[in-house]
């Protein structure tokens, strides 16, 4: 089974700028979450989506967005860059399927290391 | 919310030897708690994973403890190997998104 996929795994902006990342989850999964890692802050959680709904929402400014489609792939998006936003961005994949034992299970991709300049 | 404090930041260890590496957390609602290996330029790798009706769980040379009384989960790693260097997180949640420790960066000495 392919494991979780993100595009580009490596992205350079300037400040002001916005930027769209992507993920595509384990096949059969429907649960989407977005984690911010920075060597500061550790992994701080963004937001999940799940059947194409936002689930959670973690501790991050409106210029952090985020959706899913229908095949269960996601997109984040950041806008109006700032240089604090420099980190690995992780989307992790799960069954997300309430009440069942892998409902906590999240695998991860490799993530994409955004560079804000 | 969920707290985790992950101790220690940095552990080196000869190979062969044993690692252990402790998780403390806040919310007693918790009740998953699982382990991650993060090497140089990649994501974290699920290794492990524990739920909260389970005291301890082995999977060859790693096994993880918890003790729900306490708040707090061990992971252990046997016979060490180089392979074994990276950083390792602990996380917990309850339905919730996984609350990450800070991470422990191990170091296997050949």
């Amino acid at each position: 089974k392919a494991g979780v996929t993100q595009t580009p795994r490596y992205l350079i902006k300037t400040r002001g700028q916005q930027v769209t990342l992507s993920c595509s989850p384990i096949s059969g999964h429907r649960s989407v979450s977005w984690y911010q890692q920075t060597p500061g802050q550790g992994l701080q959680f963004l937001f999940e989506y799940f059947s194409e709904t936002q689930r959670n929402k973690g501790n991050f400014p409106g210029r952090f967005s985020g959706r899913q489609f229908s095949n269960s792939r996601s997109e984040m998006n950041v806008s109006t860059l700032e240089l604090g936003d420099s980190a690995l961005y992780l989307c992790a994949s799960s069954h997300g399927l309430a009440g069942g034992l892998a409902y906590n299970e999240q695998f991860f991709g490799p993530g994409t290391r955004l560079t804000v300049l | 919310g969920e707290n985790v404090e992950q101790h220690p930041s940095t552990l080196s260890v000869q190979e062969g030897d044993s690692a252990v590496i402790k998780c403390t957390y806040s919310d007693s609602a918790s009740n998953y708690f699982p382990w991650y290996k993060q090497e140089l330029g990649k994501g974290p790798q699920l290794i492990i994973d524990i739920r909260s009706n389970v005291g301890e769980k082995k999977d060859q040379r790693i096994a993880v403890t918890l003790n729900k009384t306490a708040k707090h989960f061990s992971l252990h790693i046997t016979e060490t190997q180089p392979e074994d260097s990276a950083v390792y997180f602990c996380a917990a949640s309850n339905r919730t998104p996984l609350v990450f420790g800070k991470g422990t960066r191990l170091s296997v000495i050949a």
